[in-house]
């Protein structure tokens, strides 16, 4: 079935630096794609989408461009935050009404 | 509302106690669905409502899970008899309606807890 594969955490990183969080998917048709963020003690929001191939998503910094032909869409942010601090799932929407989402990456920023 | 609205926040009860679990969801949305997150099993699709009809329960875990929507609004997912398995956190979310060009938006979650 329709599935999603991120990169295990944690990560820690210093303020300003590069993050990088994989996500690869398994899809039969051509799902959008979604990364949403966790931050301490508050509910899933939606950080970026894209709906079709070469399509990037882009909110707050970070950026994932949709990618066919490797069938991925990573999550950049050029310099991180300590509010950055969250727990960042990648989804792809299996039919109408469903995602399915990745297991989450614990990512935090130190100061 | 603003957004989505789930109550309790938090709950704690023992277990083989029966606890309903509300949601609130996005004036104006007619697409409803829980998902649960809990350790080691990441989040978990529940169930799907399109009104006060629900086309999809295939993740609701056991019988012992239900969930019903009126006036196509609030909503609540019940369990009965809980299990220390239940701990999770459930959480609802909404969109506008199905389809691939709708974001759904989640709610904060109500955290559980059975002992």
């Amino acid at each position: 079935g329709d599935s999603v594969t991120q990169m295990e955490g944690p990560v820690t990183l210093s303020e300003e630096a590069f993050l990088t969080i994989n996500c690869t998917y398994t899809a039969t048709g051509y799902p959008s794609l979604f990364w949403y963020v966790q931050y301490p003690g508050e509910g899933l929001q939606l950080l970026l989408k894209a709906t079709k191939a070469d399509d990037k998503g882009s909110n707050k910094g970070f950026e994932a461009t949709y990618r066919k032909e490797t069938t991925s869409f990573h999550l950049e942010k050029g310099s991180v935050q300590v509010s950055d601090s969250a727990v960042y799932f990648c989804a792809l929407r299996v039919n109408d009404y469903k995602l399915s989402f990745g297991a989450g990456t614990t990512v935090t920023v130190r100061a | 509302g603003a957004g989505v609205s789930q109550s309790p926040s938090n709950k704690v009860t023992e277990k083989g106690k029966d606890v309903e679990l509300r949601c609130d969801p996005i004036s104006g949305h007619t697409a409803l669905y829980w998902y649960r997150q809990s350790l080691g099993q990441g989040l978990e699709f529940l169930i799907y409502f399109q009104g006060n009809s629900a086309p999809d329960k295939s993740g609701l875990p056991s019988d012992r899970f239900s969930a019903e929507r009126t006036g196509g609004s609030v909503s609540t997912l019940t369990i009965q008899r809980t299990q220390q398995e239940d701990s999770a956190v459930y959480l609802c979310a909404s969109s506008l309606s199905s389809g691939p060009g709708n974001t759904i938006y989640f709610g904060e979650g109500s955290w559980l807890t059975v002992v």
